[in-house]
């Protein structure tokens, strides 16, 4: 079936970074961006930006920082997230989704991120 | 800050309905941009629920319904039930964002 399977959850100190993966099965990957959205814990839901799976051009949203990277591995239907220079305030579920890039149909179930010396 | 508002919660007996809003400007809804609908169960990830404003996908019962006017966007559930308990999000794009998604602030539906 169609799912986007995350790596597991990181305990990450303050300054380092982390990269998370999203490998896809189930269906043809190029033919569909993968978004990237965190949720802080007890907040709502914040979009971060896509991945353009035929390209591999990534947009940002506005306001991003420069710390986040997204990028891909096509070989194996992965794409990923490294945020650098990592704070306390990264500390969030982060949600890989599937998208056309509107209409997130397929999310992965999230990888925990927590930020703490 | 979200620039889509909806209220932190609303509440129904089993069987009701209620309606969540999601009020937004004239640089996302009201600009005529779609709106999206995702469910978040406790301790899940989201669900796609309404698309394009009014789509329900495949296994979306449809006791959920979408409408949009103005600049405001609504989800409806009629024949509130027990597993409707959940947080729910509206999405759309944003022209001051450059074409941005954005969600909405979160609305939690509590079931009496």
């Amino acid at each position: 079936q169609v799912q986007l399977v995350q790596s597991g959850s990181e305990l990450k100190k303050p300054g380092a970074s982390v990269k998370i993966s999203c490998k896809a099965s189930g269906y043809s990957f190029t033919n569909y961006a993968i978004n990237w959205v965190r949720q802080a814990p007890g907040q709502g839901l914040q979009w971060m930006g896509w991945i353009n799976t035929n390209t591999g051009n990534p947009i940002y949203a506005q306001g991003s920082t420069g710390r986040f990277v997204f990028s891909l591995d096509t070989s194996v239907s992965t794409a990923y997230l490294q945020i650098r220079s990592l704070k306390a305030d990264d500390s969030a579920v982060y949600y890989c989704a599937r998208g056309r890039p509107d209409t997130f149909d397929v999310w992965g179930l999230g990888t925990m991120v927590t930020v703490s010396s | 800050q979200s620039v889509l508002t909806q209220p932190p919660s609303v509440s129904g007996a089993l069987g009701q309905r209620v309606t969540i809003s999601c009020t937004g400007s004239r640089s996302n809804i009201g600009a005529g941009y779609d709106v999206w609908w995702y469910q978040q169960l406790p301790g899940t990830a989201p669900k796609l629920l309404i698309s394009f404003n009014t789509n329900r996908p495949s296994g979306v019962p449809d006791r959920f319904s979408g409408s949009k006017s103005g600049t405001s966007a609504s989800l409806a559930i009629t024949g509130l039930q027990a597993e409707d308990e959940a947080d729910y999000y509206c999405q759309s794009y944003d022209s001051t964002l450059k074409g941005d998604f954005v969600f909405g602030t979160g609305t939690k539906v509590t079931v009496l």
